[in-house]
């Protein structure tokens, strides 16, 4: 199976912060990963398919970038409602995988 | 608009069964392959299960592979998770989600399952 690492596991931030976020795979997944913001008991949210297409309706100052085995988030100017837990999942092999989940919060 | 609900999650015993659903509207129901995915309470996501369009791929998760079935109905819209051999560990908010060509852009609520004697 394909293993998602993602760093780091949570971090704290002020409101109009730049704050990155890493996703490492063990193996090649050419740009099949998708970025998720997760808010406490609501479904997951796409933020970024294909690793760097901003989903429609969701604010420009979300990014993604990478292909291969290194994928990053990047928020450009953190907003209050952004504290949430961010996940990246790959989509090129069964079984799909998640990486662990970076939780933001309000510094 | 697309819409996913879930439903079917109840509190069950361990060694149970349930079946839950996912209903779809708004798509193209049997163009689409739609997914399982869960969440145990306090933890991060876990894949589960996938269907292709026409139902004649599935795919598992080691961790569920010989208790859970994964079907659908394109006649109804309805994707369905026949969870078996239920464990403890097994306890999680179950969300359904469906793909076109990428990862999953949408998901329903979810639906809770708790196995607990």
């Amino acid at each position: 199976d394909i293993q998602m690492t993602q760093s780091p596991s949570s971090l704290s931030a002020s409101v109009g912060d730049r704050v990155t976020i890493t996703c490492r795979a063990s193996q090649g997944i050419r740009n099949d990963l998708g970025w998720y913001q997760q808010k406490p008991g609501k479904a997951p949210k796409r933020l970024i398919y294909a690793a760097s297409s901003l989903q429609s309706g969701v604010p420009s100052r979300f990014s993604g970038s990478g292909s291969g085995t290194e994928f990053t988030l990047t928020i450009s100017s953190l907003q209050p409602e952004d504290f949430a837990t961010y996940y990246c999942l790959q989509h090129n092999t069964y079984p799909w995988t998640f990486g662990q989940g970076t939780k933001v919060d309000i510094k | 608009e697309v819409q996913l609900v879930e439903s079917g999650g109840d509190l069950v015993q361990p060694g149970g069964s349930l079946r839950l659903s996912c209903s779809a509207s708004g798509l193209p129901f049997s163009n689409h392959p739609m997914h399982w995915v869960r969440q145990a309470p306090g933890k991060g996501l876990e894949y589960v299960s996938s269907i292709s369009d026409n139902g004649g791929s599935t795919y598992y998760a080691d961790s569920v592979k010989d208790r859970f079935i994964i079907s659908r109905d394109n006649s109804k819209n309805t994707l369905y998770l026949q969870v078996s051999s239920l464990r403890a560990e097994d306890t999680a908010a179950y969300y359904c989600g469906c793909s076109g060509g990428s990862s999953p852009g949408y998901w329903g609520p979810g639906t809770r399952v708790t196995v607990s004697s």
